[in-house]
């Protein structure tokens, strides 16, 4: 089973509407991840967190808006989406950001939530 | 920024046959290397990694190959089973993970 939960799995929404997709893992890991994956396409990262602060965003669109309350929940924020935007959206966490030297390196990533915009 | 390329896209192996999957990335700064399992409908989960300062690891059926030189790594998957089927994944990492294209497994019982 894995340790990141992320609800709903599925969720289909209007292009009008506002959603949340919400992430949560008890491993006490510091990072946390957004990611976007398309059929039959890899993991496209879009925002990093690390210490509940943005570390990194992959110049995601700004109807796409994340929020990392604690170190525990990461959550979406979706409003105005565009049909292209449906996709699986799985969320990871790791003890660190990559790169520091202490980091273990893995991503432990949830089922995802799959987002369909009508 | 870094790219990773994967060969081959699909893979059909008899069961109990050997599976390869090679990556090579651009990225010299790279310095940890994962490779994922995505079943169908899961998340990707990690099988093995091999960091670097390391040329192979492996872990039962399971092995990892890397030549910094030439910047390229490879999974190797023995005596395969129906339950390796899935996509394989590789990645490249220093700050950020760059995935791979992936590979769909098909092990034929």
């Amino acid at each position: 089973d894995t340790e990141v939960t992320q609800t709903p799995k599925h969720l289909v929404m209007g292009m009008t509407n506002k959603k949340s997709l919400k992430c949560e893992q008890h491993m006490g890991h510091r990072a946390m991840y957004w990611y976007k994956q398309k059929a039959k396409k890899p993991p496209e990262l879009m925002f990093v967190y690390s210490y509940e602060k943005l570390s990194i965003n992959e110049s995601v669109p700004s109807r796409f808006s994340p929020e990392c309350p604690n170190s525990s929940l990461l959550n979406l924020h979706l409003h105005a989406l565009q049909p292209e935007d449906s996709a699986l959206y799985l969320c990871a966490s790791s003890q660190f950001l990559s790169g520091r030297a202490e980091n273990t390196g893995e991503l432990f990533f949830g089922e995802g939530s799959r987002l369909t915009v009508l | 920024g870094e790219n990773v390329e994967q060969h081959p896209s699909t893979l059909s192996v008899q069961e109990g046959d050997s599976a390869v999957i090679k990556c090579t990335y651009s990225d010299s700064a790279s310095n940890y290397f994962p490779w994922y399992k995505q079943e169908l409908g899961k998340g990707p989960q990690l099988i093995i990694d091999i960091r670097s300062n390391v040329g192979e690891k492996k872990d039962q059926r399971i092995a990892v190959t890397l030549n910094k030189t030439a910047k390229h790594f490879s999974l190797h998957i023995t005596e395969t089973q129906p339950e390796d089927s899935a996509v394989y994944f590789c990645a490249a990492s220093y700050q950020k993970v760059t995935f791979g294209t992936g590979t769909k497994l098909q092990v034929i019982p």
